[in-house]
């Protein structure tokens, strides 16, 4: 089956400092990945979603220039979380859709807990 | 914005109970899909709904697609211990290429 990948699984850090995630689709090539946000016994919430070679569309409320996202290839997508603050403390998950597979049927990988100090 | 609501928020029930939990939306959804997750964990996806009315099965799951398109629901038979974990039910107002939006979700607890 699909296989999404995040890197770190998990990080702590000092406030103000920049924190990347990576999120790999690891047997398709996705065309589209989406960030999820989910706080402790909360539902996921879509941040934004990343296209490959295009810039990333934010919804509603999320601040682009704080969580900044690059698609650059069909299997690669990150979120750099920028001078990042104990609010920022979430766990972020990614998914991604296969176009040719299962209707598009988002698969979502293992999510990265980012903790700030 | 679009709003899932889900029901129950939280059940506790007795190994080898059937569970039922179902998912509302004010506005009508083209695709319905039920995801379970473990703590630290993303979520799975269980099944996915694609046409109203549709009843679809995953081993003892089994969830409808409802006519109106504003709802569904999912069953497990027989729950098992590791049945544990939060189950959102989720939607896609377009097409399947559309974002997911997720319901709050229901923690299930199955007491051996």
């Amino acid at each position: 089956g699909a296989v999404v990948s995040q890197h770190p699984s998990w990080v702590i850090c000092k406030s103000g400092t920049s924190v990347k995630i990576e999120c790999r689709s690891l047997d398709f090539q996705a065309t589209t990945m989406f960030w999820y946000r989910q706080f402790p016994k909360q539902s996921l919430m879509l941040m934004a979603t990343s296209n490959e070679g295009s810039k990333a569309t934010y919804e509603q409320g999320v601040e682009k220039d704080k969580f900044l996202i690059n698609h650059a290839s069909l299997t690669l997508s990150t979120l750099t979380v920028t001078s990042a603050h104990p609010e920022d403390s979430s766990f972020y998950i990614c998914s991604a859709r296969d176009p040719y597979r299962e209707r598009g049927t988002q698969h979502f990988g293992d999510g990265t807990r980012l903790s700030i100090l | 914005g679009q709003q899932l609501n889900q029901s129950p928020q939280s059940m506790f029930i007795q190994e080898g109970e059937d569970v039922s939990m179902n998912c509302t939306s004010s506005s009508i959804f083209n695709t319905w899909l039920w995801y379970k997750q473990d703590p630290g964990e993303g979520p799975v996806l269980l099944i996915a709904l694609y046409k109203a009315g549709e009843l679809t099965s995953n081993g003892r799951l089994t969830a409808q697609f409802g006519i109106t398109r504003k709802d569904s629901f999912l069953n497990i038979s027989a729950s098992i211990p590791s049945d544990v974990g939060i189950y959102f039910c989720a939607g896609q107002l377009m097409a399947s290429y559309d974002k997911v939006i997720f319901g709050p979700g229901t923690s299930l607890s199955v007491i051996p």
